[in-house]
């Protein structure tokens, strides 16, 4: 079982739409939840992070964490062309280790 | 604030071959971390430093690779020899020590193995 699971894609969003990303862990000791944006030849940036159960919003994006299921999600309200790119969920655990998932393609059509 | 400094950028070597990365990263971060993108796939952790001691190398294939990161600054990664599945974009991120810290990422070095 791989420690951070997501779902490969590409996710296909027209604009406008919201695009829900999905993420699961399996560390139950992990602390902090990570949402990166890569887009093609470059590194990955911060969207946003999660430390605590619940709805976190930062203007078109929201981060859900639920560490009872150990599932952490992001939605994209209002997708643009510029949202597309790949995605990925990072997990910090003890130590500062951080693992990222294998990262979701979401492609938004005009 | 200068951001993390990687360099080369590109690298083309044959297999057998070494090869050596280098990291600059925020001043002031004492964690730094070394990983591995294939192509299509999420970057691999191969070690993890906090100033100049090894936190994490698990995934790190010690027969070939090694890592030093000297006085808690800038670090260093080299592969010794190199393989064709060692094809990837080698990308250094450090942080402050901290849960909710977050990551920041140099351009990493692109390395092709022929």
């Amino acid at each position: 079982q791989k420690e951070v699971e997501q779902n490969s894609g590409p996710l296909s969003v027209p604009e406008g739409a919201i695009a829900s990303l999905n993420c699961t862990y399996s560390d139950r000791g992990s602390q902090s939840f990570f949402w990166y944006r890569q887009y093609s030849g470059k590194s990955p940036e911060l969207i946003m992070f999660i430390y605590s159960n619940g709805d976190k919003e930062d203007g078109r994006f929201t981060a859900q964490l639920n560490k009872a299921s150990q599932y952490v999600s992001l939605l994209i309200r209002d997708s643009q062309p510029s949202d597309s790119a790949t995605y990925l969920c990072a997990v910090k655990a003890a130590g500062n280790k951080l693992t990222f998932g294998g990262g979701t393609r979401v492609l938004v059509k005009p | 604030e200068a951001g993390v400094a990687q360099s080369p950028r590109y690298k083309i070597i044959e297999k057998r071959q070494s090869v050596a990365f280098w990291c600059n990263p925020i001043s002031g971060h004492a964690t730094l971390y070394w990983y591995q993108q294939i192509l299509g796939q999420g970057p691999k952790l191969l070690i993890q430093f906090q100033n100049n001691g090894v936190v994490d190398d698990s995934q790190l294939p010690k027969d070939r690779f090694s890592a030093e990161r000297l006085k808690g600054v800038d670090s260093t990664l080299k592969i010794q020899p190199a393989k064709l599945e060692d094809s990837a974009v080698y990308l250094c991120a450090s942080s402050l020590a901290g849960a909710g810290a977050e990551a920041f990422f140099g351009q990493g070095t692109r390395l092709t193995v022929v």
